[in-house]
């Protein structure tokens, strides 16, 4: 396995543009989670997928955010109209029921909204 | 209340002793715990995976468990220097949702 990973791993943008990031899960990693990050918490749960379907979101994940991930594959976050209360570590995770869904973090985008 | 607790610290020991991480979680029904290492600007990772209840050691890091008390800790043996770091705590809530609920971590410092 090479690992989960994240692109691109920093992004510095303007308010009011819009943003995307995108996740590679472990192959054959059938959920994948996005969670975001500020300073001084932990992460916090945004939305999740198995294979295709998002399953889950958080009430975070406001109507600016969208999350796909149409082949089962990797993933990207959208967040439309960024604010600077967007500014934040966005997480990307992966697992299988084979290892007892466990969840292995890439190295994460983190965002700046100017 | 929050749904998964810890102390924030910073939590200092001196290099060799041991490091006791405690976290306490409010879903009594929570069925698996896990403490992630990460370092300043760094993503987490996975040092521990605990599901039932009792002691579960690896290598210098042993976690407990104690679904009665709702307690789940982190030991760690021989501390380093380089094993300071935030300890994340997390919980995997009641069946039907595979989504973490994650404390806002300790940070541990081990001094040379």
């Amino acid at each position: 396995d090479t690992g989960v990973s994240q692109d691109p791993r920093h992004k510095i943008t303007k308010r009011g543009q819009n943003v995307t990031f995108r996740c590679d899960p472990i192959s054959e990693h059938n959920r994948l989670y996005w969670y975001r990050q500020t300073l001084g918490q932990g992460p916090e749960f945004l939305t999740y997928f198995q294979n295709e379907a998002q399953l889950e979101k958080s009430r975070l994940l406001s109507d600016r955010f969208s999350a796909e991930r149409p082949k089962g594959s990797f993933s990207t976050l959208e967040i439309q109209r960024t604010e600077q209360g967007d500014s934040a570590m966005y997480l990307c995770a992966s697992s299988t029921t084979r290892q007892g869904e466990t969840q292995y973090f890439g190295p994460g985008t983190r965002l700046l909204v100017l | 209340q929050k749904e998964v607790e810890q102390n924030s610290g910073p939590l200092s020991v001196p290099e060799g002793a041991i490091a006791s991480l405690n976290c306490t979680y409010s879903d009594r029904v929570s069925q698996s715990f896990f403490w992630y290492r990460q370092y300043s600007g760094k993503s987490p990772e996975l040092i521990m995976s605990i599901y039932s209840n009792g002691d579960k050691e690896d290598g210098r890091f042993t976690a407990q468990l104690n679904k009665a008390s709702q307690y789940v800790s982190l030991l760690i043996r021989d501390s380093q220097p380089s094993d300071s770091a935030t300890y994340l705590c997390a919980v995997s809530l009641s069946s039907g949702t595979y989504k973490y609920i994650f404390g806002t971590g300790t940070r541990l410092k081990v001094l040379a």
